[in-house]
């Protein structure tokens, strides 16, 4: 079936420590994003990419970084940076407006 | 910045009655609005959209109305069933990108 994985469901980060969440799409869309979503809060852009080796900052990147290496892939790194990372992180893609997502990964701090 | 404002943040509605959340946009070059619905540990899922050239649009008990002049829209769900309990997300968008705003979203409870 034709999707949006994201790995893992569940991340617990120790202090000091950079994780990395995947984000794997085979629906074939040029653009990808990653949002954090925080209790009672809506979606916050932290980057897009709207093609291949290329991406932009969102509203919140500060802490953060990607890759677009592959069309299917935009793995998101949180850094040690990033000082309150607890947060559910939402990956989508899309080929034209409409943004498909994926199901999350919930990141703790240990 | 484009900022969405989403109204109200939680609703409780019985079995059958209708449910209305309403959504203002600052950016009057926001010409896209799309509705997600999201369930408890899922990513929100697309259940309408509508587009500034038409001022309402139905897909069976959903619906979706957009007042260019006020900046704002609503979504409309009709004959509400318990399994229509979600958090419900506004988010709009202009020409110049596929970025959206999000709404803050809308915990709507349906009591059976």
């Amino acid at each position: 079936d034709g999707g949006i994985t994201q790995s893992p469901k569940y991340l617990f980060r120790k202090e000091g420590q950079n994780v990395t969440l995947s984000c794997e799409q085979n629906l074939n869309h040029d653009a990808m994003y990653w949002y954090r979503q925080d209790p009672g809060q809506g979606l916050r852009l932290i980057y897009y990419s709207q093609i291949v080796n290329d991406f932009q900052k969102g509203d919140i990147a500060e802490g953060y970084s990607v890759s677009r290496e592959k069309k299917e892939s935009f793995p998101l790194t949180v850094t040690s940076a990033q000082k309150n990372p607890t947060a559910f992180y939402l990956c989508a893609s899309s080929m034209s407006r409409t943004q498909h997502f994926g199901d999350g990964t919930r990141l703790s701090i240990l | 910045g484009e900022n969405v404002e989403q109204h109200p943040s939680t609703l409780s509605v019985q079995e059958g009655d209708s449910a209305v959340i309403k959504c203002t946009y600052s950016d009057s070059a926001s010409n896209y609005f799309p509705w997600y619905k999201q369930e408890l540990g899922k990513g929100p899922q697309l259940i309408i959209d509508i587009r500034s050239n038409v001022g309402e649009k139905k897909d069976q008990r959903i619906a979706v109305t957009l007042n260019k002049t006020a900046k704002h829209f609503s979504l409309h769900i009709t004959e509400t069933q318990p399994e229509d309990s979600a958090v419900y997300f506004c988010a709009a968008s202009g020409d110049s990108s596929y970025k959206l705003i999000f709404g803050s979203g809308t915990r709507l409870l349906v009591r059976p």
